[in-house]
């Protein structure tokens, strides 16, 4: 199975800081990664596909780069509404698999 | 609008069975290969299942293989996890998921439920 390794696990930050979020996965998953956000009690939303690719209605202060092992996930410009837990997860093949989350907290 | 309603979890003893459902709509269901994910503070997020449009292939980790039964009704927009033998740790909040394709290879979940809760415990 792809082993998912995100990192930090938490991140304290501020209103308007720039910040990045890496996964990393265990083999090549060329660009077959997803990112997704998770607000408390609430289910995941889709933000990036194929490691770069905004979904539609996702702010363009997202967004995601890499290919291969390599992930990251960047916000530009923090905004309260960011607050929240970020995964990662490969598609590439089955068993999907996710990383074990990184939680954006307010400094 | 895509919606994903889930229903059927609840508290169950070990050993014990449970068929949770999911009703869909705003898309066209048989479009679309359906994903079942859990998700448990201890073990963060699970892919537990997936089924194409037609409902001809399945796949399972090897947690559930044997235990789980993934299923779908096209004609009532309706995906199915049937849950057998089930453990303490099977507990966890279980998510209906789209994808974004038809066939068994469309891995990539775009859109989820909200969840249905299910505890096992004696």
């Amino acid at each position: 199975d792809i082993q998912m390794t995100q990192s930090p696990s938490t991140l304290s930050a501020s209103v308007g800081d720039r910040v990045t979020i890496t996964c990393r996965a265990s083999q090549n998953i060329n660009r077959w990664l997803a990112w997704y956000q998770q607000k408390q009690g609430k289910a995941p939303r889709l933000l990036i596909q194929q490691g770069y690719i905004l979904q539609g209605g996702v702010p363009s202060r997202f967004s995601g780069s890499g290919s291969g092992t390599e992930f990251t996930l960047t916000i530009s410009s923090l905004q309260p509404d960011d607050f929240a837990t970020y995964y990662c997860q490969h598609y590439n093949d089955y068993p999907l698999t996710f990383g074990q989350g990184t939680r954006l907290e307010i400094k | 609008e895509v919606q994903l309603v889930e229903s059927g979890g609840d508290l169950v003893q070990p050993g014990g069975s449970l068929r949770l459902s999911c009703a869909a709509s705003g898309f066209t269901f048989n479009k679309h290969t359906m994903i079942w994910v859990r998700q448990t503070p201890g073990k963060g997020l699970e892919w537990v299942s997936s089924i194409d449009g037609r409902g001809d292939s399945t796949s399972y980790p090897d947690s559930v293989r044997g235990r789980f039964t993934i299923s779908r009704d096209n004609s009532k927009s309706t995906l199915f996890l049937q849950m057998d033998s089930l453990r303490d740790e099977d507990t966890a909040i279980f998510y209906c998921a789209k994808s974004d394709c038809e066939t068994i290879g469309c891995k990539l979940i775009d859109y989820w439920g909200q969840g249905t809760l299910v505890t096992v415990s004696s």
